[in-house]
């Protein structure tokens, strides 16, 4: 079975552009989740969504969006980007709602 | 309060010692618990799950779950310099948000 994969590795971008970042889910996961991982600390909710549906957000501003479509691969649009969202963000798949999570390599944002 | 908090690193053991890791959630109802291994620049990689009360040993790891005190340990017996990384303990809170520690970063000295 194939795995969760995120592109691209690498961005990046000057402050006040936008971002959209892609993910496709491991075989058979109907749930996707984004995080935000800044450096030494833990990865930080963003959202999931279970059958293209937001089923879930965690205490990130708007300009944080999502969208996850039929064949479950899933894109994170980041507005308006600020120095502070400079990160490595993750992408992790399940197959349920409550489910271990599964992540991808990740793409490290770097904000100019 | 954080939802899940770790007990503060950085962790250094010698070669085939035993490496001990805390973990404590805050007070609401949980049945999922994790432990997942992240080396240095990569992603987390998941390594324990327990949903009991109780010992649930997978080779070098063991995982502790104590409800009542709302705790959850990792050891890891016979540590190897391969284990060198940070450990992240992760629960569920509702069913959708799995949220993480800051988590604990272990060395394993040759």
């Amino acid at each position: 079975e194939t795995g969760v994969t995120q592109s691209p590795t690498h961005l990046i971008k000057t402050r006040g552009q936008q971002v959209t970042l892609r993910c496709s889910s491991q075989s058979g996961h109907n749930t996707v989740s984004w995080y935000q991982q800044a450096l030494g600390q833990g990865p930080q909710f963003i959202f999931q969504y279970y059958r293209e549906e937001e089923n879930g957000r965690g205490n990130f501003p708007p300009r944080f969006s999502g969208l996850q479509f039929p064949n479950y691969s899933s894109e994170l649009n980041v507005n308006a980007l600020e120095l502070d969202d400079s990160a490595l963000y993750l992408c992790a798949s399940s197959a349920d709602r409550d489910s271990p999570l599964h992540f991808g390599n990740g793409t490290r944002l770097t904000v100019t | 309060q954080k939802e899940v908090e770790q007990n503060s690193g950085p962790l250094s053991v010698p070669e085939g010692a035993i490496a001990s890791l805390n973990c404590t959630y805050s007070d609401r109802v949980s049945q999922s618990f994790f432990w997942y291994r992240q080396y240095s620049g990569k992603s987390p990689e998941l390594i324990m799950s327990i949903y009991s009360n109780g010992d649930k040993e997978d080779g070098r790891f063991t995982a502790q779950l104590n409800k009542a005190s709302q705790y959850v340990s990792l050891l890891i017996r016979d540590s190897q310099p391969s284990d060198s990384a940070t450990y992240l303990c992760a629960a569920y809170f509702n069913d959708y948000k799995l949220s993480f520690g800051a988590g604990t970063t272990v060395t394993v000295r040759a």
